[in-house]
């Protein structure tokens, strides 16, 4: 069964502080490996990772991935209260039916408070 | 594009009646999720489709959820009977390639089953 684990699942930091997201999978024909940002309503993209070691960079967030430990973190640095949210993180994987066919499965998110 | 377009955007409803929700996803996107998401399971994948072709639904809770795409530029889940625990927030996500692109999402339908 496909498995994509998030931690922790729950932080509260002070503004300026910087935060490090965890998320470890364990899926059968990985494709890539996307975070997501949920504020009151729908998810919305941050990053897509597909090769180990190469950093995504999107000013102050950044991500990596781990193909061979099976891991990805997000790193947010001079946190705002601007960045409190859930984040999510999801594996996209080969279907094992149809070629070309992806499936999508996320994680149970980390819901980060940002206090001034 | 308007972006993935979901309707309802709240539903309440009494138990036992038949519930549909329904999507609209981007146009040219060929892959399409229905989620459900309450506070105590997440972010759930129930269904995805392929080019119109439902491809896993081992995630859909029980016999009383079907989703069906006709076309596409459209689809529904439908919950029939519905029951209190089936409140949660629906959302539906479409992708161009997904693996290679991201899925945008739908901003979500409330549903709340009394």
């Amino acid at each position: 069964e496909d498995k994509v684990v998030q931690s922790p699942l729950s932080l509260v930091v002070h503004e300026g502080d910087t935060v490090t997201l965890n998320c470890s999978y364990e899926v059968t024909n990985f494709r890539s490996l996307l975070w997501y940002k949920q504020e009151k309503k729908a998810p919305t993209f941050l990053f897509m990772l597909t090769s180990s070691g190469i950093e995504k960079k999107s000013g102050r967030l950044s991500s990596i991935l781990d193909k061979k430990e099976l891991f990805s973190i997000l790193n947010i640095t001079a946190t705002q209260t601007g960045d409190s949210a859930v984040y999510l993180c999801a594996v996209s994987r080969r279907s094992l039916v149809i070629q070309g066919a992806q499936k999508l499965v996320f994680g149970q998110g980390t819901r980060l408070t940002i206090n001034p | 594009d308007a972006g993935v377009i979901q309707s309802p955007r709240h539903e309440v409803t009494e138990m036992g009646q038949e519930v549909t929700l329904r999507c609209k996803p981007i146009s040219g996107h060929n892959s399409l999720f229905w989620y459900r998401q309450t506070m105590m399971r997440g972010l759930e994948l129930l269904i995805y489709f392929n080019n119109n072709v439902p491809i896993d639904d081992s995630g859909m809770p029980e016999d009383r959820f079907s989703a069906k795409m006709p076309n596409a530029s459209f689809s529904t889940l439908k919950i029939q009977p519905s029951e209190p625990r089936d409140s949660a927030v629906y959302f539906c996500a479409s992708s161009l390639r997904p693996g290679l692109t991201e899925a945008f999402f739908g901003q979500g339908t409330r549903l709340t089953v009394v």
